[in-house]
């Protein structure tokens, strides 16, 4: 069974720009989220997809945006980027939405330092 | 808000002994809850998750749930050096749309040899 993957491992990039970060789900895994991780803190939750769609979003603004493929990977965008944009960036796959089981797996993360 | 504690630590145990990590949780909607190991530059790796009141084991590890204390722990026996991290707790609330976890800020466990 295929884990969860991320691409790329680590990024640099200035203020202002834009960046894209990928995920592959699980194999057998149709759901994604992504999470912010600061330094110290615990992940925080951006969005999900399911079926293509965002599912739900946490506290973030608009300039974090995302795709889900066909074959259930995902992207996330972020534009206009912000110091405060340094961090890991997680992103899980669980089974199924939407029911009180919701064991989310891991990928190994992208760490995004913006200068 | 949703709000999730931790005690940050460092907690610092003698190996063999007992680790007890503590959390408590704002939203009396939450029904699913997780303990996750995050090694220091890795990402969160899922080691246990209860739904019920009570406990739970698997292994080395008892996760409890207390409901009506908004109140979830995880109990490390045997605690070996290689427990040594950083362990988050997570919370996810009942109902649809997002399934998205709350998360602690994590305590920094330390056994030490």
């Amino acid at each position: 069974e295929t884990g969860v993957t991320q691409s790329p491992t680590h990024l640099i990039k200035t203020r202002g720009q834009q960046v894209t970060l990928r995920c592959s789900s699980q194999s057998g895994h149709n759901t994604v989220s992504w999470y912010q991780q600061a330094l110290g803190q615990g992940p925080q939750f951006i969005f999900q997809y399911y079926r293509e769609e965002e599912n739900g979003r946490g506290n973030f603004p608009p300039r974090f945006s995302g795709l889900q493929f066909p074959n259930y990977s995902s992207e996330l965008n972020v534009n206009a980027l912000e110091l405060d944009d340094s961090a890991l960036y997680l992103c899980a796959s669980t089974p199924r939405p939407g029911t009180d089981y919701n064991e989310q797996f891991f990928g190994p993360g992208t760490r995004l330092t913006v200068l | 808000q949703k709000e999730v504690e931790q005690n940050s630590g460092p907690l610092s145990v003698p190996e063999g002994a007992i680790a007890s990590l503590n959390c408590t949780y704002s939203d009396r909607g939450s029904q699913s809850f997780f303990w996750y190991r995050q090694y220091s530059g890795k990402s969160p790796e899922l080691i246990m998750f209860i739904y019920s009141n009570g406990d739970k084991e698997d292994g080395r590890f008892t996760a409890q749930l207390n409901k009506a204390s908004q109140y979830v722990s995880l109990l490390i026996r045997d605690s070996q050096p290689s427990d040594s991290a950083t362990y988050l707790c997570a919370v996810k609330s009942s109902g649809g749309g997002a399934d998205g976890l709350t998360f602690g800020k994590g305590t920094h466990l330390i056994i030490q040899p």
